[in-house]
């Protein structure tokens, strides 16, 4: 079965001030994993997708990492409107094309001006 | 090009009421899912599709009902509704040839 952990939960930051947030996750055959950001009473937003281990991909503060059994992302001096939830999710391989996902339960980030 | 769009986007049911979620997408996605976000456990999938006339049940699919009958609707639908339903739903899409899944704004349904 796919598993998908993050942490820390909760992290509260103040401005500036740099940090990572960690995705671990067991799967078979990893097809891509993928970073969101959902902000209160919204949807989740599409960030990242990271297909091997040694990929990275960057978007303004944010820069996504992957490894063999982890991702992480890191937030580069953060503002107060990067405070959301990120949300981490993998697709396995394997047979069929139904592109399922499975999410992990969330990293609250406050960022404190 | 509005994206993926839910219909309503709150809604109170009374146990063993009925009603239909309506999701569009106007991106031409082949594939398009339905989720459960609840407090502590993440976002659980229902059910999905991944073309004009099938469906798929996923992780939680009891007590719903989908259809697929056009490329840019899902329809989720709850026959008799429970308390153990209330959450919120979301509806994603994807692209045949992109993996990522883009999410509608969700629906918040209450069954008291």
């Amino acid at each position: 079965e796919d598993q998908v952990t993050q942490s820390p939960e909760a992290l509260r930051l103040q401005e500036g001030e740099s940090s990572s947030l960690n995705c671990s996750y067991t799967v078979s055959g990893l097809r891509g994993l993928f970073w969101y950001r959902q902000d209160p009473g919204k949807g989740p937003e599409f960030l990242f997708t990271l297909y091997s281990a040694g990929e990275e991909k960057e978007k303004e503060r944010l820069k996504a990492t992957l490894t063999k059994k982890e991702s992480f992302l890191h937030i580069t001096a953060p503002k107060p409107e990067d405070s959301a939830t990120y949300l981490c999710a993998v697709q396995a391989g394997g047979g069929g094309s139904n592109y399922k996902l499975t999410f992990g339960k969330g990293t609250l980030l406050t960022v404190n001006p | 090009n509005a994206g993926v769009t839910q219909t309503p986007k709150f809604r109170v049911l009374k146990t063993g009421q009925s009603m239909t979620l309506l999701c569009a997408q106007d991106m031409n996605h082949e594939y398009m899912y339905w989720y459960r976000q609840d407090p502590g456990m993440g976002l659980r999938l229902i059910h999905y599709s991944v073309g004009e006339g099938t469906t798929a049940k996923g992780e939680v699919p009891d007590g719903y009902n989908v259809s697929r009958l056009k490329k840019q609707n899902f329809l989720l639908g709850l026959e008799s509704a429970a308390p153990s339903q209330t959450s919120v739903y979301f509806c994603a899409s994807s692209g045949s040839t992109r993996r990522e899944q883009y999410f509608g704004p969700g629906t918040r349904l209450t069954v008291t």
